[in-house]
């Protein structure tokens, strides 16, 4: 079955630092998002994108975040520089135009942890 | 402004039993209420979900009841197993965009 795979699955950095999260959506899905989780926290929608470009993002999404589809099958979450605060699973999910767009698989996180 | 609203945080059964998760939502532009599983350190993965023009659907020993006046939908877990133990979240759509309950943890005794 296929499924939404996320690289790393941990990562560790330091304050200010910039971090790239990726992310292979299921193949023939056209819309990917970013969710994260703080620990024992809800699911928080960060960034929906469709067409190679952004259709909505929250409030959390500030300068600091950026999205990108690089090639046919990445997608990518960066953060600039990295808070205390940005500490989180991350999560990315995608989902069918075809199927029901809203129905989005998730995949298994990357664990960001600034120091 | 918590659009989703979950209860309760968490509850135990026994194997067996029913387990009930209740959610209500504010924004009436809602219009697909999926329900995640999520084991720890694992990402959330879809149970079921439901559109507000029907008012239940089950599938397995899984069911969710909406109701669209009360602005109101719950998932029932009919002779919960072991396997059963995870969080369960509640979301809401709209635009594409999902919005998360908080999370009830289910434990279920054997």
């Amino acid at each position: 079955e296929p499924e939404v795979t996320q690289t790393p699955s941990h990562q560790v950095t330091q304050m200010g630092q910039e971090v790239i999260l990726r992310c292979v959506p299921i193949s023939n899905h056209l819309y990917f998002y970013w969710y994260r989780q703080i620990l024992g926290q809800k699911v928080e929608f960060l960034v929906s994108f469709y067409n190679n470009e952004i259709s909505e993002k929250s409030e959390i999404f500030d300068d600091q975040f950026s999205v990108e589809r690089p090639d046919g099958s990445n997608f990518t979450l960066k953060i600039r520089s990295t808070k205390l605060e940005d500490s989180a699973m991350y999560f990315c999910a995608s989902s069918d135009e075809r199927e029901q767009a809203d129905t989005q698989y998730f995949g298994p996180g990357t664990r960001l942890t600034v120091l | 402004q918590q659009q989703v609203k979950q209860s309760p945080q968490s509850l135990i059964v026994q194997k067996g039993g029913i387990s009930i998760i209740n959610c209500a939502y504010e924004n009436t532009a809602f219009d697909y209420f999926p329900w995640y599983q999520q084991f720890p350190g694992k990402g959330p993965a879809l149970l079921i979900a439901i559109r507000p023009d029907v008012s239940e659907k089950k599938e397995g020993r899984f069911t969710i009841s909406f109701n669209k006046s009360a602005k109101q939908f719950s998932l029932h877990i009919m002779d919960s197993q072991p396997g059963d133990s995870a969080t369960y979240f509640c979301a809401a759509s709209s635009d594409y965009k999902l919005s998360f309950g908080a999370g009830t943890t289910v434990t279920v005794r054997a």
